[in-house]
């Protein structure tokens, strides 16, 4: 079954260190974003991107950045990991459609920073 | 930006009875309207969609209705099953636009 892969599953770190996490689909989507969610606050848009070597910023960008060097592949980077970061971060992407349809969501990554 | 205000944030229900969650949006060019199921511990997965071109759309046992005027939409689940437990979020967009924006989420737990 076509997926939506992100590793770690789960990070503990320490504040100041660099962090990335990535994502890979198999869908054959070019849509791919990046999401956090924070319990009460539901799911915030971090970047997305439309194919290789496109970035955009959704509402909460300060303190990450994004790399798409590939279609299927997608990575989040927290260069110097502060403790508010402490989320369930999550991949998606999505067909082509004219901006509606579906988002596939990976199954998420944990990270907690001490 | 848009902002989307979701009630109840919890909802209890007894097995077999309707539940019903409510959303508001802020940005009067908004037409698509998605809502997305999270089981515990699971990724969140879409159940229903709207766009503003149509007041009601319906799934079995899942419907979503839309008021263009007053800016809100409502998910309504009828007979509802224990498997029916879980977080939904509603979101809204412009078509065309990437940035959807979410609801803070309703944990519905059904009662046996």
């Amino acid at each position: 079954d076509a997926d939506v892969t992100q590793t770690p599953r789960n990070r503990i770190t320490k504040t100041g260190k660099r962090i990335m996490l990535e994502c890979s689909q198999t869908k054959g989507h070019d849509r791919m974003y990046w999401y956090r969610q924070d319990p009460g606050l539901g799911l915030r848009l971090i970047y997305y991107s439309f194919d290789v070597k496109d970035i955009n910023k959704g509402e909460i960008s300060d303190g990450y950045s994004v790399s798409r060097q590939a279609q299927a592949k997608f990575s989040l980077s927290l260069e110097s990991a502060i403790p508010n970061q402490t989320a369930l971060y999550f991949c998606a992407t999505r067909k082509s459609i004219g901006g509606a349809g579906e988002l596939f969501f990976g199954e998420g990554s944990r990270l907690t920073v001490l | 930006g848009e902002n989307v205000e979701q009630h109840p944030s919890t909802l209890s229900v007894q097995e077999g009875d309707s539940a019903v969650i409510k959303c508001t949006y802020s940005d009067s060019a908004s037409n698509y309207f998605p809502w997305y199921k999270q089981e515990l511990g699971k990724r969140p997965q879409l159940i229903i969609d709207i766009r503003s071109n149509v007041g009601e759309k319906k799934d079995q046992r899942i419907a979503v209705t839309l008021n263009k005027t007053a800016k809100h939409f409502s998910l309504h689940i009828t007979e509802t099953q224990p498997e029916d437990s879980a977080v939904y979020f509603c979101a809204a967009s412009i078509v065309g636009n990437e940035k959807l924006t979410f609801g803070t989420g309703t944990r519905l737990t059904i009662i046996p």
